[in-house]
This record gives C-alpha cells, sequence and structure tokens, in this order.
C-alpha cells in the first residue's frame, strides 16, 4: 500500500514570497491532517479535513495561510506571505474510518 | 484543553539497556494514546496505540507502553535498546471517538544510544 505523498520535500524562500505544499494521502482516506513541527518541537495541527471539508482550522494562522482539498483526495497548503517563523517541517497525515493517521515524510521549509 | 507532556528532552542510554521513556497527559475522559517515532529527515511511524482494553500494549520493534489511568500516564519501554532505536520519540493524545482524530503531540524525546 503506497503511503502519505507529500512534494517538494525542501523549500528554501525569502520572507514576503509565497509557497505551496502538495499532500497525496492514502487511497480511500477520507480525513487528511496538516501539522507543523518547529525544529525541537512535536508537531501542531493546522487543519482537519473530512473529505473535501474543513472539520477544524483553529490553528491556522488564516491571514496568510489557506489550505483546500477540492476534490476530497489531494490537498494543498499555502503560505503568503511567508516569514521567518513559519520555517519548520510542515506534515500531511490520512486516516481512515478506525483508523490511526498515517503521516507522509513531510515538507521542510527555510524561510530566509 | 487536552495536554502531552514528555519531561525528559533528551536520553542516552548504553546498547543493550533498558529503555523507559515518559508520557503524562491531560485530558477529559479517557484518550486514544500514541507513541511515534522520529527519524532525521523523516515522517513519523506509529509504534503502538492505546484504544481500550489491556493497558498492556505491545508495538513494532520491540516496544511496549503501558497506559495507567490513575497516574494519566503512558510511558514507553524496551528491555534491550539496539543502536537503530536512536531517534525522536513523540506521544500523543486524540479523542476515543474516532481513531484518525486530530492529535495532541508532546514535545518529544531525543533518544541516544551509546556502543
Amino acid at each position: 500500500e503506497a503511503g502519505v505523498a507529500q512534494s517538494p520535500r525542501y523549500k528554501i524562500i525569502e520572507k514576503r514570497q509565497s509557497v505551496a505544499f502538495w499532500c497525496n494521502p492514502i487511497s480511500g482516506h477520507a480525513t487528511l491532517y496538516w501539522y507543523q513541527q518547529i525544529l525541537g518541537q512535536g508537531p501542531k495541527l493546522l487543519i482537519q479535513f473530512q473529505n473535501n471539508g474543513v472539520v477544524d482550522d483553529s490553528q491556522l494562522p488564516k491571514d496568510r495561510f489557506s489550505a483546500e482539498r477540492l476534490k476530497g483526495v489531494d490537498s494543498t497548503l499555502k503560505i503568503q506571505p511567508a516569514k521567518l517563523e513559519d520555517s519548520a517541517v510542515y506534515l500531511c497525515a490520512s486516516a481512515g474510518l478506525g483508523t490511526e493517521a498515517f503521516f507522509g515524510q513531510g515538507t521542510r521549509l527555510t524561510v530566509v | 484543553a487536552q495536554s502531552v507532556t514528555q519531561p525528559d528532552i533528551h536520553i542516552t542510554v548504553s546498547e543493550g539497556a533498558s529503555l523507559e521513556l515518559r508520557c503524562n497527559y491531560s485530558y477529559g475522559a479517557t484518550p486514544y494514546l500514541f507513541w511515534y517515532v522520529q527519524s532525521p529527515g523523516q515522517g513519523l511511524q506509529l509504534l503502538l496505540k492505546y484504544f481500550s482494553g489491556d493497558t498492556l500494549v505491545q508495538g513494532i520493534k520491540g516496544f511496549e507502553a503501558e497506559f495507567k489511568r490513575s497516574q494519566s500516564s503512558f510511558n514507553l519501554r524496551k528491555p534491550s535498546v539496539h543502536w537503530s532505536d536512536a531517534a525522536e520519540y513523540f506521544c500523543a493524545v486524540g479523542p476515543n471517538n474516532n481513531a484518525g482524530n486530530m492529535l495532541t503531540f508532546g514535545g518529544g524525546t531525543r533518544l541516544m544510544v551509546k556502543p
């Protein structure tokens, strides 16, 4: 079974630029999450989708972050404009009915 | 609000020695509990999970964890550590109405293994 796919693996941008990350969940998984993991910390949930609807985005900084999952499969997370403090690993995870979350390898973002 | 505390930021053990990583949680009801491991540059891999039933759960790679409701703890153990176990370990909790529900993670414990 293929795992959660994320791209790119690494991204370096200057502050105030825009960036987008892509996630392809495990086939059949209705639930998709985006987590932010700052160096030295545990992952923090940014947003949870159930199919193409948002379940929880209470911790998403909506002034600069946006996410979508238009067809209930792939998802994109965008940051516009980026700040230095956005430097982190962005993890995507998916879950099926009654299963735990499976994580992708993440995208490491460096904002300079 | 739910929270997870991993009191030990770093732990160093000798190869072959036993290991215990501590995890304490704060939650209004009995949560689902998880331990994940993260190797450098990698995503999170599930080691084990507790949903209900037997409070001692077995996981992959020889790990086990014990849920102690009275202590709000879910400590991870391994009787004999291998050099390949060096990684960062995260304890997490989630609501017990859906296994896939959003997780709250602890800050992690970095394990180093001495030869």
